[in-house]
């Protein structure tokens, strides 16, 4: 176990709609990182954040957006959803900008 | 952007055989991570490599960060079933701290 906590596990939705994945970093972590893993293929960056601000920007969309709030969880929020987002979505984390990063379980999101 | 090449793109090994794969950076990086993926889980943090020429060992895995720092190799000893998986590398940049990605080796390991 990670400590990194994703949920939900699975989700199914229709095209056109709008879904939230949440993060629960790992104690004490300050950095959250969001990335998406289509079949068969590796992991493409979307989005850091460090304690509470965007940090990087990876190749998102801009029907994608998301946040880390106070607390430090994150969600990921997937609007006007394509059948083409269908994918795995990972979530995680690390302590200092320099070192480990630590991933969650991941939410795979099917869009019908 | 920055890109990693990771190789070879697949290996399917005899159960005992030593494996060694590499990745190799267009850029610099400042730090370079090894994880190991299974299908429909997470990827598992195997190695961090902090220090240019460093080597470090996690059990019958080896890595070690190039001494250019655009490049990283990992190897694994006496290859077991439970290998089995996706190696993935990661660069970490040294301007937002984003972790890039190499495209992964598929490990097959025939007992």
């Amino acid at each position: 176990d990670s400590g990194v906590t994703q949920t939900p596990k699975h989700l199914i939705t229709a095209t056109g709609q709008r879904v939230t994945l949440r993060c629960s970093p790992r104690s004490g972590d300050l950095s959250v990182y969001w990335y998406q893993q289509s079949l068969d293929q590796g992991l493409q960056f979307l989005i850091q954040y460090y304690n509470g601000e965007e940090r990087a920007k990876g190749n998102i969309l801009e029907r994608f957006s998301a946040q880390q709030f106070p607390d430090l969880h994150s969600e990921l929020n997937l609007s006007s959803l394509e059948l083409g987002d269908s994918a795995l979505y990972f979530c995680a984390s690390s302590p200092l900008i320099p070192t480990e990063a630590f991933f969650g379980q991941g939410t795979r999101l099917t869009v019908v | 952007g920055q890109q990693l090449n990771q190789s070879p793109q697949s290996m399917f090994i005899q159960e005992g055989e030593d494996v060694s794969m590499n990745c190799t950076s267009s850029s610099i990086f400042n730090t370079w991570l090894w994880y190991k993926q299974d299908p429909g889980e997470g990827p598992v943090l195997l190695i961090a490599l902090y220090k240019a020429g460093e080597l470090t060992s996690n059990g019958r895995l080896t890595a070690q960060f190039g001494i250019t720092r655009k490049d990283s190799f990992l190897n694994i000893s006496a290859s077991i079933p439970s290998d089995v998986g996706i190696y993935f590398c990661a660069g970490r940049d040294n301007q937002g701290g984003k972790l890039i990605f190499g495209q992964g080796t598929e490990l097959s390991v025939k007992p």
